[in-house]
């Protein structure tokens, strides 16, 4: 079946650490996105890809890196620039402009 | 720019009541509505979109909702509430003058009386 696949689905950082979350697709949509949600807060935009090798900054990219070197990867890095890091990850694809997002199931990250 | 605006961080209703979800929306140009529901700890699923067309939109598990363009509302509704409702609702918005890019409410939490 077809779908997104984000690893792993808990991550417990150290400060000071850097930790890579991983996001695969085999939908073959061109469009990708990571997500962070915080209680309250919707879901605020960090990252997204239109393209291989292009990506653009959402609206709380600081303290966080992407790479698209591969149509259905998008790995999410959360260095340690990012200082309130805890929280849960949503990576999403799209293809078409008129379609909804799908989206992973999630990771949760929690700095100990 | 767009943003979207939930009325009521949390609703309760008992079962098999009506379930109403607001969802108000700005936007400068004509946008995409979507609904989404999300379990704990999981993923975001589809409901139900507007796109152009028809304004009476119907979605998954009975649920559906009005595009109101003077009212710039998108409300969620479902006649008769089941148990397994009981979850966290976002509603979203888009347009391709933003790049597609999905703008989403904070979230209205659910919750289903027995």
């Amino acid at each position: 079946d077809g779908g997104i696949t984000q690893s792993p689905k808990y991550l417990f950082r150290k400060e000071g650490q850097n930790v890579t979350l991983s996001c695969e697709q085999n939908l073959n949509h061109d469009a990708m996105y990571w997500y962070r949600q915080d209680p309250g807060q919707g879901l605020r935009l960090i990252y997204y890809s239109q393209i291989v090798n292009d990506f653009q900054k959402g609206d709380i990219a600081e303290g966080y890196s992407v790479s698209r070197e591969k149509k259905e990867s998008f790995p999410l890095t959360v260095t340690s620039a990012q200082k309130n890091p805890t929280a849960f990850y949503l990576c999403a694809s799209r293809t078409g402009e008129a379609y909804g997002y799908t989206f992973g199931s999630g990771t949760r990250l929690t700095v100990v | 720019a767009q943003s979207v605006t939930q009325l009521g961080s949390h609703v309760s209703v008992s079962e098999g009541a009506l379930v109403l979800l607001r969802c108000n929306y700005s936007s400068s140009v004509p946008p995409y509505l979507f609904w989404y529901v999300q379990y704990p700890n999981q993923g975001l699923q589809l409901l139900l979109k507007y796109t152009t067309g028809a304004t009476l939109v119907k979605g998954i598990n009975g649920f559906e909702a009005e595009f109101k363009k003077s009212e710039t509302s998108f409300h969620l509704t479902k006649p008769s509430a089941h148990m397994s409702d009981a979850a966290e609702y976002f509603c979203a918005v888009s347009a391709r003058l933003y790049g597609n890019k999905l703008v989403f409410g904070a979230g209205t939490i659910l919750r289903v009386k027995s």
